[in-house]
């Protein structure tokens, strides 16, 4: 079965960089999520996206932008990147109906900044 | 304090023990329950979703105490696969904003 495509899985920046990361969602998910975990931490909830609209907000920097697209796919646009920013970025998506509360995660995408 | 916690790990045991994982949140009004999985570097994997009348999936059990506020989670005849971070998961309210606890570390050696 489809998942959830992330990539780049693995982006190294310097910092002050811009970097972008992409979300293709399960097909006929309508539900797009970030969530950054830098090292030992807990999944920290960014942004999502319901039907191309932003639905919810979280701790997500000024620096950072996201959009869904009208093929549902999501991009995490960053900026001014800072060393602090170097985590994992998980983007998870959900459908309609008795798995709408259901999150499914992408593999990831690793950021560095140097 | 934080929305979700979870017992400190690790908690290091044997194949073949039974080890309960527990964990408290602190908004009365979340609405769904979970647990999930997650290996090292990999991305979080739903193992079971927990409902008020508790539910049994295999060798895993999932507990929800709505007055308390504590969801529990047991896994019976600890496999060496079952070593990863459990994170407890929880929907504070009808958004899909699900808040993660810092996950306990299960590590079960032969």
């Amino acid at each position: 079965a489809a998942g959830v495509i992330q990539s780049p899985r693995h982006l190294i920046k310097e910092k002050r960089e811009t970097a972008t990361l992409k979300c293709y969602p399960i097909p006929r998910h309508d539900t797009v999520y970030w969530y950054q975990q830098g090292p030992g931490q807990d999944p920290q909830f960014l942004i999502s996206f319901y039907e191309k609209m932003q639905s919810d907000k979280g701790s997500i920097p000024d620096r950072f932008s996201a959009q869904q697209f009208s093929d549902y796919h999501s991009e995490l646009n960053m900026s001014s990147l800072e060393l602090g920013d170097s985590a994992l970025y998980f983007c998870a998506s959900s459908g309609v109906g008795a798995g709408a509360n259901v999150l499914t995660f992408g593999a990831g995408s690793r950021l560095t900044v140097l | 304090r934080k929305e979700v916690e979870q017992d400190p790990g690790p908690f290091n045991v044997p194949e073949g023990a039974t080890v309960a994982f527990n964990c408290t949140y602190s908004n009365s009004a979340s609405q769904s329950f979970f647990w999930y999985r997650q290996d090292c570097r990999k991305e979080p994997k739903l193992l079971m979703s927990v409902y008020s009348s508790g539910n049994e999936d295999g060798r895993f059990t999932a507990q929800l105490n709505r007055a308390s506020q504590y969801i529990s989670l047991l896994i019976r005849d600890s496999k060496l696969s079952d070593s990863a971070t459990y994170l407890c998961v929880v929907n504070p309210y009808v958004s899909w904003k699900l808040v993660f606890g810092t996950g306990t570390r299960l590590l079960v050696s032969p």
